[in-house]
C-alpha cells in the first residue's frame, strides 16, 4: 500500500493563480481532510469529508474549495491564490468512526508570491 | 472550539536527558492521539489514549492521559537524537466530527 500521497511535493504561484493539491489513498478510508500548517501553529482543519459526495468546512475554509467523487481521492483546490495562503498542506485520511487516528500524506509547500 | 495548549513550545536538551511534553484543554475528549512530525514530512501517529489515566508505554516513551480527559503528558526517558521532531497532541471528541491539533512541541536532542 503506498497509503496517502499528495501531490506536488513543491509548488510556487504568483497571485491571481489558481491550481488544484492531489491527495488520494489506498486503504479504503472514508474519512479524508486537508490541513494547513503555518509556523508555529500547529495544524488547522480546512475541508473534510466523511464519505464519497459528502464534504464539510473545518476551521480556514475561506479560498479554497474540495470536493469527493470517489472513495480514494480528495482534491484541494484554490481559486485565486493569495500571500497569505502560503503554506504547508497535508492531506490525511481515517477509517469512519474509530478513534480519530490519521494517516497523512508528505505534503505539499506552497508558496505564492 | 476545543483549544488544546502544548508546552513547551521548544525543548533542547542533551542525549540521556529525560523530558515531559504537556498537552492541556478545558475539553474533555473521547481519545487523544501523540504524532510525531520529522522536517519535511508529515506527521506519523505515534499513540491513542482513551480511557482517563490510561497509560501507554511504546519503548522509552510513556503517554498518560488525564483522569478527567483533558489533558495528556508525554515522558521521553534518556533521549536519543533520532528522538528529535515535532511532537503534536489532537484531541477529537465524538459529536465535534474531527480532531482539534495542538501547537506542538519541538525537541532537539543534541548528542
Amino acid at each position: 500500500n503506498a497509503g496517502v500521497t499528495q501531490t506536488p511535493k513543491f509548488q510556487v504561484l504568483k497571485t491571481g493563480q489558481s491550481m488544484t493539491l492531489q491527495c488520494a489513498q489506498d486503504m479504503n478510508h472514508e474519512y479524508m481532510s486537508w490541513y494547513r500548517q503555518d509556523p508555529g501553529m500547529g495544524l488547522r482543519l480546512i475541508h473534510y469529508s466523511v464519505g464519497a459526495g459528502i464534504t464539510d468546512q473545518g476551521e480556514v475554509p475561506n479560498g479554497y474549495n474540495v470536493s469527493r467523487s470517489t472513495t480514494e481521492d480528495f482534491p484541494l483546490r484554490l481559486l485565486s491564490a493569495a500571500p497569505s495562503q502560503t503554506s504547508v498542506y497535508f492531506c490525511a485520511s481515517k477509517i469512519r468512526g474509530g478513534n480519530y487516528e490519521q494517516y497523512f500524506g508528505p505534503g505539499t509547500r506552497l508558496t505564492v508570491t | 472550539t476545543q483549544l488544546l495548549e502544548q508546552s513547551p513550545q521548544f525543548l533542547s536538551i542533551q542525549e540521556g536527558e529525560n523530558l515531559t511534553v504537556y498537552c492541556n484543554s478545558s475539553s474533555v475528549f473521547s481519545s487523544l492521539q501523540w504524532y510525531r512530525q520529522e522536517p519535511g514530512e508529515g506527521p506519523v501517529l505515534l499513540v491513542t489514549v482513551v480511557t482517563g489515566g490510561e497509560v501507554k508505554k511504546l519503548k522509552r516513551l510513556t503517554f498518560q492521559f488525564g483522569d478527567a480527559r483533558k489533558d495528556s503528558s508525554l515522558h521521553i526517558t534518556a533521549a536519543q537524537p533520532g528522538d528529535t521532531g515535532l511532537y503534536l497532541c489532537a484531541g477529537a471528541s465524538t459529536n465535534a466530527g474531527k480532531s482539534t491539533f495542538g501547537d506542538g512541541t519541538t525537541l532537539t536532542v543534541k548528542p
